[in-house]
């Protein structure tokens, strides 16, 4: 099984509501961070929260980190088509420089 | 200032063959990383390398194999190919002491 698995697998909203993505994990971890990828592209780097943060904001991103539920959340506002893609939660288990280890991916679309 | 390149960007092969990608990291980075993703699924951490050396290596059998250059880029070799190595495969570079990874548009390989 995984490290990393976002929920859920697939979301579709309409331009203008929020997204919500959830990852959660099962080892400790020097940090957490959030990629998007466009049509199986490169993944482009989105925020980072370290293991001793609960929130950080980053525009229309909010992401949290609970380390008692092993769990993060994704959180973007007003969506808009622009940020279908596919989201994923890589996990940092900080072991002798970066060692990520990514989650399956949640593939949100955006209807105009 | 250039971001994370990769070559070439498509590759048909057949089983049994061989194959080399190539990775430039992004300007005044020192650590490329390696991962496999197949379709539909997250990126699969291959090898790490730094100092030409390799630093961490994932699940990966030793038909997998790579090199850094002085220069900091480097190379993936896979040999004998088998059908389950379709992919794409994504390089991503970092500073040593920073701990987010900036990926390339990947190399999508088909293995026929």
């Amino acid at each position: 099984s995984q490290q990393g698995e976002e929920d859920p697998q697939a979301l579709s909203i309409q331009e203008g509501e929020n997204a919500t993505m959830n990852c959660s994990y099962k080892t400790s971890i020097n940090n957490l961070q959030w990629y998007r990828q466009n049509s199986g592209r490169g993944l482009v780097h989105l925020i980072l929260i370290r293991s001793n943060e609960r929130e950080k904001h980053s525009g229309r991103l909010r992401v949290t980190l609970d380390t008692s539920k092993k769990s993060s959340s994704l959180l973007i506002t007003a969506s808009r088509a622009a940020d279908t893609a596919s989201y994923f939660c890589a996990t940092d288990l900080g072991n002798y420089g970066q060692n990520f280890v990514f989650g399956p991916g949640t593939r949100l679309s955006v209807l105009p | 200032d250039a971001g994370v390149t990769q070559s070439p960007t498509h590759l048909i092969k057949t089983r049994g063959q061989q194959v080399t990608l190539r990775c430039s990291p992004k300007s005044g980075h020192d650590t490329v990383s390696w991962y496999q993703q197949a379709l539909g699924q997250g990126p699969q951490f291959i090898f790490q390398y730094y100092e030409e050396e390799e630093r961490q290596r994932g699940n990966f059998p030793d038909r997998f194999s790579g090199h850094q250059f002085p220069n900091y880029s480097s190379e993936l070799n896979v040999n004998a190919l088998l059908l389950g190595d379709s992919a794409l495969y994504l390089c991503a570079s970092s500073l040593t002491e920073q701990e987010t990874q900036y990926f390339g548009p990947g190399t999508r390989l088909l293995v026929l």
